[in-house]
Formats: C-alpha cells, sequence, structure tokens
C-alpha cells in the first residue's frame, strides 16, 4: 500500500525552528517528485515547496523563501522540511504529497499540525 | 488573494448537478493542466480530476471536468450528501515557477 506518514509538528515560538519529516512506503520513492502543501487555519491549499526526484530541483513558494528548506534521503525513503525564522502565519497543517507532476498529487499524508505561537 | 480564482461556496440539493468554476491566466491554467482535489474536513486532499478532464480510478463518473482558455470548471452530477466538502483548483505557474491553488470552494448539500 502507497503511504505517506508525516511527523515532527507541534508547538513553536516565534522566530523558532522545526523539521518536519515524511516517511513514504509502498513505492520506488527516488521515482518521484515529493512536495509539501499546508493549510492554515480557516484558509485554502497553499503550495509551500517541491523537490524533484533524481537531480533534485527545488522550488519555493514566496513567502517561504530563505526560511524553510526541502530535502530528502532516497535510502530512507523520507521526505524533510526544515522551517527555520518561524511566523505566526506558518501556522497550518503541512501536507506532503507524491506528485505524478507538477500539481498532481496522488498520494497524501494524513498532516502534521505546526502552531507558531507565544 | 488566490491566484486562480474560485467561487467560496456553492450549494445544491440531493440529485443536483452544481459546476464549480476556477479563473486564472495565461501562465498558468492558459498553458498548464488543472488538476482539482476534494477536502474534507479533517482529513486529507483527494485528487478527483487531473490533466484537466481525466479521473483517476475509483472516483466516480458523476464527477468531471473542463477547461476553456485561461478558466476550468468541475462539474457534480447527481450530487450526494457525501459530495459536502471543500474543492479546489490548482495548476503549474510559470512566471511564479511554483503550483498555484485556487481559494476552494465550499460545497453544502441543501
Amino acid at each position: 500500500e502507497v503511504q505517506l506518514v508525516e511527523s515532527g509538528g507541534g508547538l513553536v515560538k516565534p522566530g523558532g525552528s522545526l523539521r518536519l519529516s515524511c516517511a513514504a512506503s509502498g513505492f520506488t520513492f527516488n521515482s518521484y517528485s515529493m512536495n509539501w502543501v499546508r493549510r492554515a487555519p480557516g484558509k485554502g491549499l497553499e503550495w509551500v515547496s517541491s523537490i524533484g526526484s533524481g537531480s533534485p530541483t527545488i522550488y519555493y513558494t514566496d513567502s517561504v523563501k530563505g526560511r524553510f528548506t526541502i530535502s530528502r534521503d532516497n535510502a530512507k525513503n523520507s521526505l524533510y522540511l526544515q522551517m527555520n525564522s518561524l511566523r505566526a502565519e506558518d501556522t497550518a497543517v503541512y501536507y506532503c504529497a507524491r506528485a505524478l507532476s507538477t500539481s498532481w498529487y496522488d498520494t497524501w499524508g494524513q498532516g502534521t499540525l505546526v502552531t507558531v505561537s507565544s | 488573494q488566490s491566484v486562480l480564482t474560485q467561487p467560496p461556496s456553492a450549494s445544491g440539493t440531493p440529485g443536483q448537478r452544481v459546476t464549480i468554476s476556477c479563473s486564472g491566466s495565461s501562465s498558468n491554467i492558459g498553458g498548464n493542466y488543472v488538476y482539482w482535489y476534494q477536502q474534507v474536513p479533517g482529513t486529507a486532499p483527494k485528487l478527483l480530476i487531473y490533466r484537466d478532464n481525466q479521473r483517476p480510478s475509483g472516483v466516480p463518473d458523476r464527477f468531471s471536468g473542463s477547461k476553456s482558455g485561461t478558466s476550468a470548471s468541475l462539474a457534480i452530477s447527481g450530487l450526494r450528501s457525501e459530495d459536502e466538502a471543500d474543492y479546489y483548483c490548482a495548476a503549474w505557474d510559470d512566471s511564479l515557477s511554483g503550483v498555484v491553488f485556487g481559494g476552494g470552494t465550499k460545497l453544502t448539500v441543501l
């Protein structure tokens, strides 16, 4: 069964850091682009970042550039999101998603909640 | 404001047909495929339509997608109570070099 399981969310103060992980199973992880998508409370889905499969091509939404870093460890079938200089507006449920192509997300994790508050 | 524009809400009675629109520009919908996602509150999003009008296996044929120019639409026929959810369109944006989502449409089944 194709599965994605996120972890690492929690409560952090503004300016703090957090590292999210996404464990993949049931498919050949290194063959797929992977993405992070978030949903803030009361708001819609927002794409955060993507990383290619082989020689990684990386993209970020403007609001996280310079603060977030996406990475992957194909040997561990894992995707990561290092989040630094966190702001209140980063509060959201963060989902990892497998991409068959840009914007084509066929598998999603259950999400992990990140709350940025003092 | 979202780059892709959707109506914030839509509604219908069981058995009716409803349509949700998604308006963009030449840098996103006009030049790239559109995807539609359904999110029931408290659950992860689910792919409904890919490449403008294709349904993944397991998605009922009550759901259909279309695109014309810089706009796309999701139609749901034979509305059912379990269709009550938030619906999002998405596309790659060449100018932003990123994925853009619509603001989402909350569908209520009356």
